[in-house]
C-alpha cells in the first residue's frame, strides 16, 4: 500500500526567502502529483511529474521527482504572499489511476 | 473553476440519517472520483467510477455507496451518519482512468453530522 509523506507540515515563510517542501513515498507510484489548496476551498492541480528526473516549473514553485529515491520536492523561490496555501502531493497507487495525498504542508508567507 | 460541479455545498445533519451528496463531472469526463478530507484523516480516497463501472475502492465505508448515471454524473450515498462523517467531501474527474492524467476537483461538499 502506498503512503505519502510530506514535511514540514507547516511552513512559516517571509517574502523574498527560498524554501523546498519534501515528499517521501512508499513504494513504486508512477505519477506524482502537486496540488494546492486554498482555505476553504478545493484543490488546484499544479504539476504533474511523469518519470524520474522530471522537473517542472510554473512562476515561482518548481517541482522534480527521483523515482529511485522515491522523493518529489517543491521549490518556493522568493515567496509572495500570494502563495501562502496548503500543498498537497499525491502518488498514483501501482495499476490504479486513484491518489494517495500526503497530509499537506500549510504554507504561510509574510511580510 | 474546474469545470466539476458539486451539489449541495453545505449540507448539516443529524446522526443516523442518510444523505446524497451529487457530483458533475466536466464535460467529457469519464472517471469520478470520490475523496473526503477530514482534519484527523486528512484526504482519504472513497471510491472511483469509470463509464458507469466502479474501478477502485478505497477507505469507503460499508454505510457508504456510490454510483455513476449513464449521463455520466455520480452520486455519494451516505447512510447511518455518524458524527466522525462530518467532512469535506470531494469529486474528481478525469478524461479516462489512465496513469498520469490530471483530476480535476469539484469544489466539494461540506457536511456536518451534529
Amino acid at each position: 500500500e502506498l503512503k505519502v509523506e510530506q514535511n514540514p507540515l507547516f511552513l512559516s515563510m517571509q517574502e523574498g526567502k527560498n524554501y523546498t517542501i519534501y515528499c517521501n513515498y512508499s513504494t513504486t507510484s508512477d505519477r506524482l502529483y502537486w496540488y494546492r489548496q486554498d482555505p476553504g476551498k478545493s484543490l488546484e492541480s499544479l504539476f504533474v511529474l511523469l518519470s524520474n528526473g522530471a522537473v517542472k516549473q510554473e512562476g515561482r514553485l518548481m517541482a522534480s521527482l527521483d523515482t529511485k529515491a522515491r522523493l518529489s520536492t517543491l521549490h518556493i523561490t522568493a515567496a509572495v504572499h500570494d502563495l501562502s496555501a496548503t500543498y498537497f502531493c499525491a502518488g498514483v497507487n501501482s495499476g490504479y489511476s486513484t491518489l494517495t495525498f500526503g497530509k499537506g504542508t500549510m504554507l504561510l508567507v509574510s511580510p | 473553476d474546474s469545470g466539476v460541479t458539486q451539489t449541495p455545498k453545505h449540507l448539516i445533519t443529524a446522526t443516523g440519517q442518510r444523505v446524497t451528496l451529487r457530483c458533475s463531472p466536466r464535460s467529457g469526463d469519464l472517471s469520478v472520483y470520490w475523496y473526503q478530507q477530514s482534519l484527523d484523516q486528512g484526504l482519504q480516497f472513497l471510491i472511483q467510477y469509470y463509464n458507469g463501472e466502479e474501478r477502485a475502492k478505497g477507505n469507503i465505508l460499508e454505510r457508504f455507496s456510490a454510483q455513476q448515471f449513464p449521463d455520466l454524473h455520480s452520486e455519494l450515498n451516505l447512510s447511518s451518519l455518524e458524527l466522525g462523517d462530518s467532512a469535506l467531501y470531494f469529486c474528481a474527474s478525469s478524461p479516462r482512468t489512465t496513469l498520469g492524467e490530471t483530476q480535476y476537483f469539484g469544489p466539494g461538499t461540506r457536511l456536518l453530522v451534529l
